[in-house]
């Protein structure tokens, strides 16, 4: 069964620019990645999402290479409201239905 | 407009009792999910429903029965709770699964605790 394998947990400081790399090695050739932001107490919110090379928006940017198998979210300079656990979502096909799997997540936590 | 709604908020319930957990949108969406996630973990999928008048198993579909009542409304009941079912559930919809730009948004959540 395929899934995303992303870093447990990362550890930063305010302002500094933080990269969580997230790894799907049997996405399909029309798969989206999509990251989500999860506080606690609250349901997952939609960040970004992306096809390949590079998607920014305003909140983040999304670097995926050529070969997709991984896929990386950036926060530019970070702040404690950042902290957070992130999600990085692909949707896998499997015969005629569709399989949607969210990965371990990854515990950020920004101190000052 | 107040996008995916969760009933109740928090529950207890007794082993062997069952309720049925309640989800609304009023995004127009044409599927809606339920979602599980245990302490310190992820969120793994229970059901699906595609559209109105289907549903489909997720990963952990054992011990769970789901109603899409309407395009609006998904319900997920359990019929003889478990302390395993001890979680968090959410529920998501988005306009339809199975596209690859499908973007989900999520309820606040329902804590249920079985003893």
């Amino acid at each position: 069964l395929a899934k995303t394998t992303q870093p447990i947990s990362m550890d930063s400081y305010e302002g500094q620019e933080v990269n969580i790399t997230c790894s799907h090695n049997n996405i399909a050739t029309n798969d989206y990645i999509t990251w989500y932001q999860q506080f606690p107490s609250q349901g997952p919110r939609f960040i970004i999402q992306g096809y390949k090379t590079k998607v920014t928006n305003e909140v983040a940017s999304l670097f995926i290479p050529a070969d997709r198998k991984s896929s990386t979210l950036s926060l530019p300079r970070v702040s404690l409201s950042d902290t957070a656990v992130y999600y990085c979502l692909v949707l896998y096909r499997y015969s005629s239905a569709s399989k949607i799997i969210f990965g371990s997540g990854t515990r950020l936590s920004i101190r000052p | 407009n107040a996008g995916v709604t969760q009933t109740p908020k928090f529950q207890v319930l007794k082993t062997g009792q069952s309720m049925t957990l309640q989800c609304a949108q009023d995004m127009n969406h044409n599927s809606m999910y339920w979602y599980r996630q245990d302490p310190g973990m992820g969120l793994r999928l229970i059901y699906y429903s595609a559209s109105e008048g289907t549903t489909d198993k997720g990963e952990v579909p054992n011990g769970y029965n789901v109603s899409r009542l309407n395009k609006r409304e998904f319900s997920l009941r359990l019929e003889s709770a478990a302390p395993s079912q001890t979680s968090v559930y959410f529920c998501a919809s988005s306009e339809a699964v199975g596209s690859s730009q499908e973007t989900q948004y999520f309820g606040p959540g329902t804590r249920l605790l079985v003893l």
